[in-house]
């Protein structure tokens, strides 16, 4: 069975803070894929990124980074220099062979960025 | 190009009543999906239909759900008779079908429903 665990509930940060949310996912599958969502207070969930089991190259975006580890099951998401907008709830999913397969949710994170 | 879009956005029903959400997915999309998030639990997948068809109804709780997808365009889950547990937040998703990296699923902004 596949399970994804955000351990981190709610992290509060101040402005410009670096932050981690911690994502630890299990699976028997070879070939699966991971996802990062934002849901800001409007309620939508925001993709942001997805990673398949074979590409473990970290991956940068702006003040977005994501670090894939196969060796301890981790796909860990790192905010730099965290601003106000960034407030939101984040989830980590879980697919099996492809995007196109039901989605395994974490309990997501809440994050707080205070001005 | 528009979004997944969700109707209504919220619902407050009594115990006993029927309700009905609808789910336009993003032009072009041949997958839908439908999700629940409960108070304080994961996000958990309900269903996923390819075109018309349903591919995967292994989430839907049980025979008071039902979901439709008529000429694979929009979406519609009835709950019928609806109980205080259905109380939640209902997302849809859309995906294309193709190569692997178009088969994202893109969420819309879910129908938060109150049963009360």
């Amino acid at each position: 069975a596949q399970k994804v665990t955000q351990a981190q509930t709610e992290i509060s940060v101040v402005e410009k803070e670096d932050v981690t949310l911690d994502c630890v996912y299990e699976t028997r599958d070879t070939t699966y894929y991971l996802f990062w969502y934002k849901q800001p207070p409007s309620g939508e969930l925001v993709f942001l990124i997805r990673r398949n089991s074979f590409d473990e190259q970290n991956e940068i975006s702006g003040r977005y980074s994501w670090n894939f580890q196969k060796s301890t099951s981790s796909f860990n998401f790192t905010i730099t220099a965290s601003q106000v907008v960034d407030s939101a709830v984040y989830f980590c999913a879980l697919s099996r062979y492809s995007g196109n397969t039901p989605l395994v949710f974490g309990k997501g994170t809440r994050l707080s960025v205070i001005a | 190009e528009a979004g997944v879009t969700q109707f209504p956005s919220h619902s407050v029903i009594e115990k006993g009543q029927t309700v009905t959400l609808r789910c336009d997915p993003i032009s072009g999309h041949d997958n839908l999906y439908w999700y629940r998030r409960v108070m304080g639990k994961e996000i958990k997948f309900l269903l996923h239909f390819v075109k018309e068809s349903k591919q995967d109804e292994s989430g839907m709780p049980n025979n008071r759900f039902l979901a439709e997808r008529t000429g694979g365009t929009y979406s519609t889950l009835k709950v019928q008779p609806a109980e205080l547990e259905d109380s939640g937040v209902y997302f849809c998703a859309s995906s294309q079908q193709g190569d692997l990296d178009t088969d994202t699923q893109y969420f819309g902004p879910g129908t938060r429903l109150t049963v009360l």
